[in-house]
């Protein structure tokens, strides 16, 4: 198993461009999720999905969209890119229902200048 | 309002010795917890976790201890290895169906010197 895979690992854009991180996971978790970790903020939560169709709010989720078409894929879309969204996100999923770990990629580095 | 707390952001020791790294929480209602380790330019990975149920949970050099009353965990490494070097996250969450969130602390930064 892959585990879960993110695309690109590093990003550069202009302010007010868009693009779309992809997020990819072969161990058919319900549960995926985007983070940003930003210096001295920790992992804050931006969206999720508890299943195929099935998308809500994290705690940051402006200028952020997201889908969920498949089990397997989460792409986080930004619309018009800003400089406070320079940050390294992370996608992450887990098995739905109770108490369980969730799974990290490995993280896409953004800078938006 | 942070609901986990990490208070030591740093902390360094010897090779062989042991490392516990605290945290504490507010919200009564927490059910589960976890702890994560992060290495430089790569996504958290889980280390281990423990259910209110309990009181311990061991994994090989990993120990995790529960404090409920005192709303307070702790992460123990013994023996600390250099490779054990990294941020050491840990996390919390309430029963809430399918939409459990975790509620993370800042981390605390491990530092094992040879």
């Amino acid at each position: 198993n892959a585990g879960v895979t993110q695309t690109p690992k590093f990003q550069v854009l202009k302010t007010g461009q868009s693009m779309t991180l992809q997020c990819a996971q072969d161990m058919n978790h319900e549960y995926m999720s985007w983070y940003r970790q930003d210096p001295g903020m920790g992992l804050r939560l931006i969206h999720y999905s508890v299943g195929a169709g099935i998308t809500d709010q994290g705690e940051v989720p402006n200028g952020y969209n997201v889908s969920r078409s498949t089990t397997e894929d989460f792409p986080l879309r930004l619309l018009s890119a800003a400089p406070s969204q320079t940050s390294v996100y992370f996608c992450a999923s887990r098995k739905s229902g109770g108490a369980v770990p969730l799974f990290f990629g490995p993280g896409t580095r953004l800078t938006v200048l | 309002d942070q609901q986990v707390k990490q208070n030591s952001p740093s902390l360094s020791v010897q090779e062989g010795r042991i490392s516990i790294l605290n945290c504490d929480y507010t919200n009564s209602m927490f059910d589960y917890f976890l702890w994560y380790k992060k290495y430089p330019a790569e996504g958290p990975t889980f280390l281990i976790s423990i259910s209110s149920i309990k009181d311990k949970n061991e994994d090989g050099r990993f120990t995790v201890f529960l404090n409920k009353s005192a709303k307070h965990l702790s992460l123990h490494i013994v023996p600390s290895q250099p490779g054990d070097s990294a941020v050491y996250f840990c996390a919390a969450s309430e029963a809430a169906g399918n939409n459990r969130k975790l509620i993370w602390g800042l981390g605390t930064s491990l530092a094992v010197n040879p």
